[in-house]
């Protein structure tokens, strides 16, 4: 079955470094998603990213968010200046369509922030 | 504001039993309803979606009540394997909005 990649799956950081997560949907994908969960709370939507911009974004991605698909494969989550609120699961999500039941979410890189 | 409730539980069953699974949802307007399910510390799966005629996978079924906001999933015959969170999901747009979660423990 493909599989949506993700690095690192662990990242630790320092409070106000700059990360960069990484993904790489399934190739014939055209929708690709960034979510997040927090320890012992709900996966949340932050951004969805179609045809190289944003189509949707939630309340939580605010200006120190940002995506980009630089060379046509890697979909990359950066969130500029790190706060201790960011730790989380970050889940990086793609779909052929824009189609709930086809979504593919890929084992998630880990964030912990100190 | 968009929210999808469910109970915690956890529920623990043993095998062979047949557990049921609620959710609500607030927004009216809603399409598409799903149920994923979420191991430990691993990426969310889809298990099933939801219709309005209710469907059935194996020892799965889901119903959808859009009256009364309510969305269900019926397990029967758990097994071992089935212990996980059960993530009641409802697509908004370009969005899914998560519940979150009922945990399921089956046990031999």
């Amino acid at each position: 079955e493909p599989e949506v990649t993700q690095t690192p799956s662990h990242q630790v950081t320092q409070m106000g470094q700059e990360v960069i997560l990484r993904c790489v949907p399934i190739s014939n994908h055209l929708y690709f998603y960034w979510y997040r969960q927090i320890l012992g709370q709900k996966v949340e939507f932050l951004v969805s990213f179609y045809n190289n911009e944003i189509s949707e974004k939630s309340e939580i991605f605010d200006d120190q968010f940002s995506v980009e698909r630089p060379d046509g494969s890697n979909f990359t989550l950066k969130i500029r200046s790190t706060k201790l609120e960011d730790s989380a699961m970050y889940f990086c999500a793609t779909s052929v369509g824009r189609d709930g039941e086809k979504l593919f979410f890929g084992s998630g890189t880990q964030l912990s922030v100190l | 504001r968009k929210e999808v409730e469910q109970d915690p539980g956890p529920f623990n069953v043993p095998e062979g039993a047949t557990v049921a699974f609620n959710c609500t949802y607030s927004n009216s307007a809603s399409q598409s309803f799903f149920w994923y399910r979420q191991d430990c510390r691993k990426e969310p799966k889809l298990l099933m979606s939801v219709y309005s005629s209710g469907n059935e996978d194996g020892r799965f079924t889901a119903q959808l009540n859009r009256a009364s906001q309510y969305i269900s999933l019926l397990i029967r015959d758990s097994k071992l394997s089935d212990s996980a969170t059960y993530l009641c999901v409802v697509a908004e747009g370009a969005a899914l909005i998560f519940g979150k979660g009922t945990t399921l423990s089956v046990s031999s």
